[in-house]
């Protein structure tokens, strides 16, 4: 059974950084592309940023673009997002999803349970 | 910029069957495959629907997905409608680069 558990999540304030985890199991976690989706409160869902089951090809939202870095380490079995310049519309909840191919095109297809970020002063 | 519009919220009664649209800004449905989401009230996201018309295990036939390439539309069919199909409904398809959500559809069934 696929399970994500992400963690890292919290309250920053503006301009600040943060890196989110999500611990995969239940696949064999080189072999599919991962994703980061996240939903502020009250609102849909939104993409934010895709990376092939190598690590080498990434895809990101005009949105973060330049202030997030999504990497993988395959030997942990670990996705991470590393936000920085932070900003207050960036408050919402972040989902780790698994998609279908190891390629960065891959369909997202499992989700995790997600892990709030808060950007405020 | 590529979009994908869906109505707001659509209602149907138990047992009945409803139809959920997602129109795209372009002709990009029918070239891309379409995805579905179904989110509960206070849960994550879960696939009911991918490459269009694909169910993953576990959702049940009810749920069925269809393109019409013509009108640049995709749709989610969910049949025999039970009240524990209440909740949010996203597409999602794929364009130069990016993943696009539509907006999001509120299913009550009342």
């Amino acid at each position: 059974e696929v399970q994500l558990l992400e963690s890292g999540g919290g309250l920053v304030q503006p301009g600040g950084s943060l890196r989110l985890s999500c611990a995969a199991s239940g696949f064999t976690f080189s072999s599919y592309a991962m994703s980061w989706v996240r939903q502020a409160p009250g609102k849909g869902l939104e993409w934010v940023s895709a990376l092939s089951g190598g690590g080498s090809a990434t895809d990101y939202a005009d949105s973060v673009k330049g202030r997030f870095t999504i990497s993988r380490d395959n030997s942990k079995n670990t996705l991470y997002l590393q936000m920085s310049s932070l900003r207050a519309e960036d408050t919402a909840v972040y989902y780790c999803v698994k998609t279908i191919g190891e390629v960065v095109t891959g369909i997202p297809v499992s989700w995790g349970q997600g892990t709030l970020v808060t950007v405020s002063s | 910029n590529f979009m994908l519009t869906q109505p707001h919220s659509v209602s149907e009664s138990p047992g009945k069957t409803v139809s959920i649209s997602c129109t795209g800004s372009s002709g990009i449905i029918g070239s891309n495959y379409v995805q579905w989401y179904q989110q509960r009230p206070g849960s994550a996201p879960t696939t009911v629907i991918y490459e269009d018309n694909q169910r993953p295990s576990g959702v049940p036939d009810r749920f069925s997905g269809s393109i019409d390439s013509s009108s640049n539309s995709a749709s989610l069919t969910i049949s025999g409608l039970k009240t524990e199909d209440e909740a949010d409904y996203y597409c999602l398809s794929y364009d130069s680069g990016r993943w696009v959500f539509g907006g999001g559809t509120k299913l009550t069934v009342l």
